[in-house]
């Protein structure tokens, strides 16, 4: 089956600092993928759509200048988290459309962000 | 806003017995739902899906049931197993939303032998 990568995995990180997380589909072509949220024992939120040579699109409440995406080709996405602090500290999920006509998603295994 | 929810927390069930995991959703444009399994520490594993012109799926082991009257899913797992053992989303995705899905609080199943 399809398979979309994160990385790191897992990341710590001091206040202030900013912090990279790559999503890769790795075996099709994903012109959108998407960035959920999870804080502990807690569901999965939507932050942001995420659209090959095009803007992100934001949910209510997330600040974009804050997690900057960038989409540069079918098969990467990365969200940054720029200036992060405690409240950043969560698991990060990416997922990806195939776009090779079924549109099944499938998501990535997850980023834990630590902010000291 | 409108949202997926469950109605139990916390399942704990007996290995080799069925289990039954709900969701109740409220959008009615809402056409398609999925299950998801999360083991702890990992992203979302796809268990099955269903269409909202459909009542019923079955995959291997599990049976999606939807009632679109009281807008309501469930999940069967039969002949639960020690491996079942985690938390089980229901999500939705909106007609003409696009692709991005709503998910539900989570059901966290434990599996005693």
């Amino acid at each position: 089956g399809a398979v979309v990568s994160q990385h790191p995995s897992r990341v710590i990180c001091k206040s202030g600092t900013s912090v990279k997380i790559e999503c890769r589909s790795l075996d099709f072509q994903a012109t959108t993928m998407f960035w959920y949220r999870q804080f502990p024992k807690q569901s999965l939120m939507l932050m942001a759509t995420s659209n090959e040579g095009s803007k992100a699109t934001y949910e209510q409440g997330v600040e974009k200048d804050k997690f900057l995406i960038n989409h540069a080709s079918l098969t990467l996405s990365t969200l940054t988290v720029t200036s992060a602090h405690p409240e950043d500290s969560s698991f990060y999920i990416c997922s990806a459309i195939d776009s090779s006509g079924a549109n099944e998603q499938f998501f990535g295994p997850g980023t834990r962000l630590t902010v000291l | 806003g409108e949202s997926v929810g469950l109605h139990l927390p916390t399942l704990s069930v007996q290995e080799g017995d069925n289990s039954i995991i709900n969701c109740a959703y409220s959008n009615s444009a809402s056409d398609y739902f999925i299950w998801y399994k999360q083991e702890s520490g990992k992203g979302p594993q796809f268990i099955i899906d269903i269409r909202s012109n459909m009542d019923k799926r079955q995959g291997q082991r599990v049976t999606v049931l939807l009632n679109k009257t009281v807008k309501h899913l469930s999940l069967q797992i039969a002949a639960t197993q020690p491996g079942d053992s985690a938390v089980y989303f229901c999500a939705e995705n909106i007609r003409n939303s696009g692709y991005a899905l709503n998910f539900g609080k989570g059901t966290s199943l434990l599996v005693t032998p």
